[in-house]
């Protein structure tokens, strides 16, 4: 089975500090990970993905998420945190070695960012 | 540029009734599923299609049905509504026959289902 953990229910940073949200996974194969963002009222946005190759991946808006095999973790940061950043964040899972696997979400952690 | 549509965005209903949420795509997608929202838990998967005539459950099916008889379509069905089912519900759509094994989701706007 795979899963996804996102330890802290809200983040709160200050306007131009850097912020980090983070995810932990388990798969048994190869992880395919994603990082989403939903705006109140509105539906989930894709952010960024990992499928194989640098462990640094950048996204949209300026994120970008550092995977790491060894801590099976997936942390989505950022250099300066906008106001406008504040949301609520997914990430996601499947394995990659099985092609009937299905994404997984974690609970989500909400970003505020505070002027 | 629609994506994914769904109607309607707001729904009451009382427990026994039926409904269809309806979702659509205008994007050629292969791929699309239901999730339900529910606060702490993430997104579940109800059901998913990987193209026209081709349904499957996800992780929590019970109390739903699904077709697809066109590409970009694909109703949620509520038979006898209770009150577990409150919740918020999106339709997401991928290229591919799969989430792609690299894609992404593209997700509708959701709608907001209570059940007395």
């Amino acid at each position: 089975a795979q899963s996804v953990a996102q330890p802290e229910d809200q983040v709160n940073v200050a306007e131009g500090n850097p912020l980090t949200v983070k995810c932990t996974y388990s798969v048994s194969g190869n992880p395919y990970l994603f990082w989403y963002v939903q705006y109140p009222n509105r539906g989930l946005q894709f952010l960024l993905k990992y499928i194989t190759g640098d462990n640094l991946v950048k996204g949209s808006y300026g994120f970008e998420a550092e995977f790491n095999k060894s801590q099976t973790s997936f942390h989505l940061k950022k250099p300066s945190a906008l106001v406008s950043d504040s949301a609520l964040y997914f990430c996601a899972v499947r394995d990659g070695s099985n092609a009937g696997n299905m994404l997984t979400f974690g609970g989500g952690t909400r970003l505020m960012v505070k002027p | 540029n629609a994506g994914v549509t769904q109607t309607p965005k707001f729904q009451v209903l009382k427990t026994g009734q039926s409904m269809t949420l309806q979702c659509a795509q205008d994007m050629n997608h292969e791929y699309m599923s239901w999730y339900r929202q529910d606060p702490g838990m993430g997104l579940r998967l109800i059901h998913y299609s990987v193209g026209a005539g081709i349904t499957d459950q996800g992780e929590v099916p019970n109390g739903y049905n699904v077709s697809r008889s066109t590409t970009e379509d694909f109703p949620l069905r509520l038979l006898s509504a209770a009150p577990s089912q409150t919740s918020v519900y999106f339709c997401a759509s991928s290229y591919g026959g799969h989430p792609s094994n690299t894609g992404e989701l593209f997700f509708g706007e959701g709608s907001r289902l209570t059940v007395l």
